[in-house]
């Protein structure tokens, strides 16, 4: 079992819809919660990190932690064509004096004008 | 604002040559990391360097090397090219805190 699970999609909406997009994780010792956003031939671009249980918002996204389900989710609001490309959960823990960081696989999101 | 910046973008190897790729921070980070990234297996860590002067395998370290030359760069060497070493390629760092990481825009890697 991977430490991090996350649904590979593809996710497709219209425009204007609300996104869920959502990781497992079975390691109860993460302590920062993060998602990327990466476009096609493109690095992974960090969005959004928490490192607490509870909802952190940032304009029309929101992410949310649930550590005692070991469940994090990211909300896209008035989703935009802009917003297509591949969500990344990622999750790190300090090991040893440096930040050891698990990644999920990937959601692809296709929002349809 | 450059961040992290590798280079190639984009190289062709054929099987058996040596490359390196190479990485800089301008961000004072203390680590840094290399992954691969292949279709439905995510980001794997190949190799990372917690600080200046030190480096670490990850998952899949097999077939690279790496050098921590300053706290700035760090470098990725394929020795002997293998078609399974044909990735994308990032390089990453991360601050004392650690919470966040960033990454280089990518190096396309096709060995033939």
């Amino acid at each position: 079992q991977k430490e991090v699970e996350q649904d590979p999609g593809p996710l497709s909406v219209p425009e204007g819809a609300i996104v869920s997009l959502n990781c497992t994780y079975s390691n109860s010792a993460f302590q920062y919660f993060m998602w990327y956003r990466q476009y096609s031939r493109k690095g992974p671009e960090l969005l959004m990190y928490t490192y607490s249980s509870g909802n952190k918002e940032d304009g029309r996204f929101t992410a949310q932690v649930d550590k005692s389900s070991k469940y994090i989710s990211l909300f896209i609001r008035d989703s935009q064509p802009s917003d297509s490309a591949t969500y990344l959960c990622a999750m790190s823990l300090n090991s040893g004096g440096y930040q050891k960081v698990t990644f999920g696989t990937g959601t692809k999101l296709q929002v349809i004008p | 604002n450059a961040g992290v910046t590798q280079t190639p973008k984009f190289q062709v190897l054929k099987t058996g040559q040596s490359m390196t790729l190479q990485c800089a921070q301008d961000m004072n980070h203390n680590s840094m990391y290399w992954y691969r990234q292949d279709p439905g297996m995510g980001l794997r860590l190949i190799y990372y360097s917690a600080s200046e002067g030190t480096t670490d395998k990850g998952e899949v370290p097999n077939g690279y090397n790496v050098s921590r030359l300053n706290k700035r760069e760090f470098s990725l060497r394929l020795e002997s090219a293998a078609p399974s070493q044909t990735s994308v390629y990032f390089c990453a760092s991360a601050g004392l805190t650690g919470n966040t990481i960033y990454f280089g825009e990518g190096s396309w890697l096709t060995v033939v």
